[in-house]
């Protein structure tokens, strides 16, 4: 069965340094794979999209690779901010099929 | 333009109630969602919707229905709540293959 696994442990990191998070998963042939951020009592807002031809992308702060052979996205938030604390969620997705996301992973900067 | 729209944003059910929750969206998005999210979980998909009259089951669709008579809207219906459904409920909407907008959730409590 398909599964999306990213890390259950909060990731506690100092402001100014970069977060790494990772997605990986199983049993899907992604055409692409996006990246959300929620907030407490919120529904998840979207960041960033990236495709199955594309290794990396960037914006501004933030920055994802996509590893199609090692079915893992790596999701890096660069000179982090207390305003970046959040939970980030991951969504890989095939063209045409259901949308579904990794458990998500829970990340505090701390000033 | 409004977006996804939902409502209630809460609701108290006795158990054995039936309700229906409201998505609506604005965007002309072929492709909509239904999600539970329980404390300290991600998103599990309840159903979902690659277009008017088609539906599909996700990954926890018992005790739940939807339907799919227009593009705009995809009501989530509970037939007999139970305890178990208590739950923040959000409903998504994708247009192609671009970002996905959530509705502002449901808090649902079921006594």
């Amino acid at each position: 069965s398909q599964k999306i696994e990213q890390n259950s442990e909060a990731l506690n990191i100092q402001e100014g340094k970069t977060a790494t998070l990772t997605c990986n998963y199983t049993n899907y042939s992604p055409a692409y794979l996006q990246w959300y951020r929620q907030d407490p009592g919120r529904g998840p807002v979207f960041l960033l999209l990236i495709r199955e031809n594309e290794k990396e992308k960037r914006k501004e702060r933030l920055k994802v690779t996509f590893d199609t052979t090692l079915k893992q996205s790596l999701f890096h938030i660069t000179a982090s901010q207390p305003a970046d604390s959040a939970t980030y969620l991951c969504a890989p997705k095939a063209a045409g099929n259901k949308l579904t996301f990794g458990g998500g992973t829970r990340v505090l900067v701390k000033p | 333009n409004a977006g996804v729209t939902q409502t209630p944003k809460f609701q108290v059910l006795k158990t054995g109630q039936s309700m229906t929750l409201q998505c609506a969206q604005d965007m002309n998005h072929e492709y909509m969602s239904w999600y539970r999210q329980d404390p300290g979980m991600g998103l599990r998909l309840i159903h979902y919707s690659v277009g008017a009259g088609i539906t599909d089951q996700g990954e926890v669709p018992n005790g739940y229905n939807v339907s799919r008579s227009t593009t705009e809207d995809f009501p989530l219906r509970l037939l007999s709540a139970a305890p178990s459904q208590t739950s923040v409920y959000f409903c998504a909407s994708l247009g192609g293959n671009t970002e996905a907008f959530f509705g502002q959730g449901t808090r649902l409590t079921v006594v």
